[in-house]
């Protein structure tokens, strides 16, 4: 099945430097999702990209979706201690063998540093 | 609006027993899916049902199973516990569109 693969493993910052998470795969994405947890937390859905191309941004945070849709990032900017959680990219295959399926990254673990 | 809850949050089994998750997701969302969380392996897909229906699987052996009632609430079935089924639990619902929206989790550990 589709495999993402997401680097670093680990970051860890002093608040207000930038961050930046990657996610990439060999084959080309319908769409790709991103999601937080919080230390003792679950999974938080962030945003979805679905177009070639595409950036999003949700106040400090930029999303984009590189232009062959085989590869996405996630930038926090000036990173705060509320930002300390796992990043996660997720896929899913697209039609109907996806069902409530998405593949998960390993996650990028941020710290911040106060 | 009430999120997806999950129940119990923790609990603790022995090898050899099974043991029973309930998920209830948002209202009126009848899609309702269970991912295994460890450090090891991560998030790892276990199944999905819609309407009462399993329509989609993910690749973990026959001893987790799952049912969907037909208020959408879904519970999973785990049997003949190992050591190694001990993670965290967690349930997400959707609308259909495969954003999903997780509960808290229930975290199993066995001993």
């Amino acid at each position: 099945g589709q495999q993402v693969m997401q680097i670093p493993q680990y970051q860890h910052v002093q608040e207000g430097e930038d961050f930046t998470t990657y996610c990439n795969s060999s084959t080309t994405l319908s769409n790709i999702q991103w999601y937080k947890q919080r230390p003792g937390g679950h999974p938080v859905f962030l945003i979805q990209l679905v177009k070639s191309g595409e950036v999003k941004k949700q106040k400090r945070l930029t999303f984009q979706f590189g232009e062959a849709k085989k590869n996405s990032s996630l930038h926090i900017t000036a990173t705060q201690t509320t930002d300390v959680g796992t990043y996660f990219c997720a896929i899913s295959g697209g039609g109907g063998t996806s069902y409530g399926k998405l593949t998960f990254g390993q996650g990028t673990i941020l710290t911040v540093h106060p | 609006k009430a999120g997806v809850t999950q129940t119990p949050r923790y609990l603790i089994k022995t090898r050899g027993q099974q043991v029973t998750l309930s998920c209830s997701p948002i209202s009126g969302h009848r899609s309702v899916s269970w991912y295994q969380q460890t450090p090891g392996q991560g998030l790892q897909f276990l199944f999905e049902y819609f309407s009462e229906t399993q329509r989609n699987k993910g690749n973990f052996p026959g001893r987790f199973s799952g049912r969907q009632f037909s208020n959408s609430r879904s519970e999973m079935n785990v049997s003949t516990l190992e050591l190694g089924d001990s993670a965290l639990y967690l349930c997400a619902s959707s609308p259909g569109a495969n954003v999903l929206t997780f509960g808290a989790g229930s975290r199993l550990t066995v001993l």
